[in-house]
């Protein structure tokens, strides 16, 4: 067990939906990230919050959005869903500051998206 | 940006080393090396990580070149729960590629 959580387990959707995922870090941890991994792809990166400020951007489509709350927790919007955004998503915690050179990421077990 | 290298796949029978190499040669003088795996389809766990020295935990132990330009990964006896994905990846960027499965064979 990693320490990070992540709701819903599953989730399943048609398509032109909104949905949204979210992310408890590890205590103490102020970096969230989030990740998409589609069907025997690799990880995609998708955006990193560090202490409520956005503090990288990956491949994010402008249908996604996310934000990380004063709890620290995060949430990953999807909307006007597709049927290509059915993935695995993860979320991701660090204590790090996510300034590049040094992240020791956490990762919670993931939300399983269906798009039908 | 630093990339890394992997091979698709290996094999490796139970109870041996595993030796997972992993090319960074764009790698920055400042920059870790990290290693997650991931089983199946369960979130990425980390595993160890280092910048210029040997590094060891319970897990694994991390083997870095003078030149920091390659890496291996050692699993010192393999076992079948050992079967994953495993990433090698310099954080800059958060850039997972596709990494290694490894196959630990009975």
């Amino acid at each position: 067990d990693s320490g990070v959580t992540q709701t819903p387990k599953h989730l399943i959707t048609a398509t032109g939906q909104r949905v949204t995922l979210r992310c408890s870090p590890r205590s103490g941890d102020l970096s969230v990230y989030w990740y998409q991994q589609s069907l025997d792809q690799g990880l995609q990166f998708l955006i990193q919050y560090y202490n409520g400020e956005e503090r990288a951007k990956g491949n994010i489509l402008e249908r996604f959005s996310a934000q990380q709350f004063p709890d620290l927790h995060s949430e990953l919007n999807l909307s006007s869903l597709e049927l290509g955004d059915s993935a695995l998503y993860f979320c991701a915690s660090s204590v790090d500051s996510g300034q590049g050179v040094k992240e020791t990421q956490y990762f919670g077990p993931g939300t399983r998206l269906l798009v039908l | 940006d630093a990339k890394t290298t992997q091979p698709t796949s290996m094999d490796c029978a139970e109870g041996r080393a595993a030796n997972l190499p992993c090319n960074h040669s764009t790698i920055s003088g400042n920059e870790y090396v990290y290693w997650y795996r991931q089983i199946h389809s369960q979130g990425p766990q980390y595993i160890i990580h280092g910048l210029k020295n040997n590094e060891t935990n319970e897990m694994a132990s991390l083997i870095i070149t003078e030149d920091r330009k390659s890496s291996t990964l050692i699993l010192p006896h393999a076992t079948l729960r050992d079967t994953a994905v495993y990433y090698c990846i310099v954080p800059y960027k958060l850039t997972f590629g596709k990494g290694t499965l490894l196959t630990v064979n009975p």
